[in-house]
């Protein structure tokens, strides 16, 4: 399985855009990049997936670097309640039958 | 609608009890999948099940098993509990299988302690 590689821990101040980073150097032409996000004390939460194409949803926004070894998730205006762990997964969209999470970014809110 | 419903929230067991954690998908979803969370290891795949049968198994040893019934409900057993069965488990639906790429939808969870 591709692997995706995270900082662990990243700090934003309130009502700041935040750019969460992924590296994925070893992505094939058929993986998806999803993103989840986990809460204190809540399962996860699916935030967005993309391909290739830059992707924009009411939570997030998805950019996508041309050649897809990295991506990053953006938050355009950071509230204390986005304070979570957040999953950078690759998914093959032909053969992926689980979800692979890694140890993600925990993101952490200064008011 | 409503969500994934977990019960119960929390669990307290005994080394060599068994167990049975409970997992309603959201109306419509036909694929549950479960999860174990720790701090060690993280969120690691258990199994998949869709139309009752399952589907896609993680690297956990056979104490771990499940069912899935046919109104969508899953419950997932585990025999002859070890102190390292102590975890969050999670479970998580969603409309299709997991390799169509939909999305899932995931439970608050079950904290299983095992003392």
């Amino acid at each position: 399985d591709a692997k995706t590689t995270q900082p662990n821990s990243m700090e934003s101040n309130e009502e700041e855009p935040v750019h969460l980073p992924c590296n994925h150097s070893t992505i094939s032409g058929t993986d998806y990049i999803h993103w989840y996000r986990q809460l204190p004390s809540q399962g996860p939460e699916y935030v967005i997936h993309g391909l290739t194409s830059n992707v924009n949803n009411r939570m997030a926004s998805l950019a996508i670097a041309e050649d897809r070894k990295s991506s990053t998730l953006i938050l355009h205006r950071a509230t204390l309640r986005d304070a979570a762990v957040y999953y950078c997964i690759l998914r093959d969209m032909n053969r992926d039958d689980k979800i692979i999470f890694g140890k993600g970014t925990r993101l952490h809110i200064l008011p | 609608k409503a969500g994934v419903t977990q019960t119960p929230r929390y669990l307290i067991k005994t080394r060599g009890q068994q167990v049975t954690l409970s997992c309603s998908p959201i109306s419509g979803h036909r694929s549950v999948s479960w999860y174990q969370q720790t701090p060690g290891q993280g969120l690691q795949f258990l199994f998949e099940y869709f139309s009752e049968t399952q589907r896609n198994k993680g690297n956990f040893p056979g104490r771990f098993s499940g069912r899935q019934f046919s109104n969508s409900r899953s419950e997932m057993n585990v025999s002859t509990l070890e102190l390292g069965d102590s975890a969050l488990y999670l479970c998580a639906s969603s409309l299709l299988r997991l390799k169509m790429n939909t999305e899932a939808f995931f439970g608050q969870g079950t904290r299983l302690t095992v003392v």
